[in-house]
């Protein structure tokens, strides 16, 4: 059974170019969270959806960034320009999300560089 | 909103000596915590978790014990191995409406042969 699957692993590129990052989520979760870890704010929620609606996207820096996810099996994290300190592993997580809570599945995660 | 709290940020022990991680929330509302490891370059994986109708869960060298009225959770493992060295997440929810987790700021164990 395939897990979370996350593309690209690693993206390099210049400050002020387009970054699109990619997540598949688990075949029937509902639940779908984009996550960024660095080593000074430690793992920070993003945005999640729910049946493929956003539910709060409060975590999401600025207006550089969005997300989108225009069916239950793929998501988008998009920043555009980015900067240097956008440099992070960004993680892509889900779940089903029924009564209670169920745990989340995280995938292999890219590694952006902003050079 | 909810606030986790995780300590210690580093913890050494010596292999088959026990560990303890001890996280605190905010939120009485929260009724379901999750222990997260992470390997070095790898993906938080679940190793545990508990919900507020028990007091504490076990699961081979690992325990998770709760303490609603003081509003904090611990990580217990024991007879530690080199493998257990990884950074460990805490976090919280509430359990009704949409799950949004609240992490803790990650202890890095390692566990020296």
């Amino acid at each position: 059974d395939a897990g979370v699957i996350q593309s690209p692993r690693h993206e390099v590129t210049e400050m002020g170019q387009e970054v699109t990052l990619r997540c598949k989520p688990i075949s029937g979760h509902n639940s779908l969270f984009w996550y960024r870890q660095t080593m000074m704010r430690g793992l920070e929620l993003l945005i999640y959806f729910n049946n493929n609606v956003p539910i709060d996207d409060s975590g999401m820096p600025e207006d550089r960034f969005s997300a989108k996810m225009p069916n239950a099996s793929f998501s988008t994290l998009k920043i555009q320009p980015s900067e240097p300190r956008d440099s992070a592993v960004y993680f892509c997580a889900s779940t089903w999300d029924s009564q209670g809570n169920q745990p989340q599945h995280f995938g292999d995660g890219t590694r952006l560089s902003i050079l | 909103g909810e606030n986790v709290e995780q300590h210690p940020s580093t913890l050494s022990v010596q292999e088959g000596d026990s560990a303890v991680i001890k996280c605190t929330y905010s939120d009485s509302a929260s009724n379901y915590f999750p222990w997260y490891k992470q390997e070095l370059g790898k993906r938080p994986q679940l190793i545990i978790d508990i919900r507020s109708n028990v007091g504490e869960k076990k699961d081979q060298r690992i325990a998770v014990t709760l303490n609603k009225t003081a509003k904090h959770f611990s990580l217990h493992i024991t007879e530690t191995q080199p493998e257990d060295s990884a950074v460990y997440f805490c976090a919280a929810s509430r359990d009704t409406g949409f799950q949004k987790l609240v992490f803790g700021t990650g202890t890095r164990l390692l566990v020296s042969p």
